[in-house]
C-alpha cells in the first residue's frame, strides 16, 4: 500500500509569490491534516479535512488556506509569502474516527 | 489549549546504551501516540497506546501510557546508530485534533 505522498519535495519562492502544496492520502483514508514545522516551533498544526470539509484550523493567518477533494486528495495554499513561512510542511491521513495519523515526506519551502 | 511537554529536549548518549525520554500533558488523553522523525523526512509512527497503563513493545523499543492519563514513556534499549532522530510524542483525546509534544533529539556520540 503506497504511503502519504506530497508534492513538490522542494520549492524556493520569491516574497510575495503564492505556493500551493499537495497531497495524496494512503488509500481509504479520507482525512487528511496539515502541519508547520519549523526548528524552533515544532510541528505546528495548520487544519485538518475530512468529506471536501475544513473539520479543526489552527492558529494560522487567512495567507494559508486548503482544500480537499472528492478522492480525499488535498492541497494547501499559502498566499503573500513571507520570509517566515520557509518551513518544512507535513502533511498526514488517517482512518476516520482514528486516532494514528501517517505522515508524508514533507515539501520543504524556502522563501528568499 | 493543551499542552505536551516532552523531556529531555535533547540526549547526547553512547551506543548500547538505553534511552528513556517521557511526555507529561496538563490534562488527560485517550491516546498516545510516539514518533520518531529523521532529518529532512516526515515522522513516522513507532508505537500506539490506548488504554491507561497499558506498556507496548516493538523491538528495542518500548512505551507506556500513564496510568494518570497525562503522561506517556518511551523507552530504547541498546541504542543503534540507527536511533539518531527526533522523538515526539502526540496525545488525543475524543475527535479532538492530536496534540504533539515538542520533541526530544537523540544523538549517539561515536
Amino acid at each position: 500500500k503506497a504511503g502519504v505522498t506530497q508534492t513538490p519535495r522542494y520549492l524556493i519562492k520569491t516574497r510575495g509569490q503564492q505556493v500551493t502544496l499537495s497531497c495524496s492520502p494512503i488509500s481509504g483514508h479520507r482525512s487528511v491534516s496539515w502541519y508547520q514545522q519549523t526548528p524552533g516551533q515544532g510541528l505546528q498544526f495548520l487544519f485538518e479535512y475530512f468529506s471536501e470539509t475544513q473539520r479543526n484550523k489552527g492558529n494560522f493567518p487567512g495567507r494559508f488556506s486548503g482544500r480537499q477533494f472528492s478522492n480525499s486528495r488535498s492541497e494547501m495554499n499559502v498566499s503573500t509569502l513571507e520570509l517566515g513561512d520557509s518551513a518544512l510542511y507535513l502533511c498526514a491521513s488517517s482512518l476516520v474516527g482514528a486516532p494514528e495519523a501517517f505522515f508524508g515526506q514533507g515539501t520543504r519551502l524556502t522563501v528568499v | 489549549g493543551q499542552q505536551l511537554n516532552q523531556s529531555p529536549q535533547s540526549m547526547f548518549i553512547q551506543e548500547g546504551e538505553d534511552v528513556s525520554m517521557n511526555c507529561t500533558s496538563s490534562s488527560i488523553f485517550n491516546t498516545w501516540l510516539w514518533y520518531k522523525q529523521d532529518p529532512g523526512e516526515g515522522p513516522v509512527l513507532l508505537i500506539a497506546l490506548y488504554k491507561a497503563g497499558e506498556l507496548t513493545s516493538n523491538g528495542r523499543l518500548t512505551a507506556q501510557f500513564g496510568i494518570t492519563r497525562k503522561d506517556s514513556f518511551l523507552n530504547i534499549s541498546a541504542s543503534i546508530p540507527s536511533d539518531v532522530g527526533i522523538y515526539f510524542c502526540a496525545g488525543q483525546v475524543g475527535n479532538e485534533k492530536l496534540t504533539f509534544g515538542t520533541g526530544t533529539r537523540l544523538t549517539i556520540i561515536p
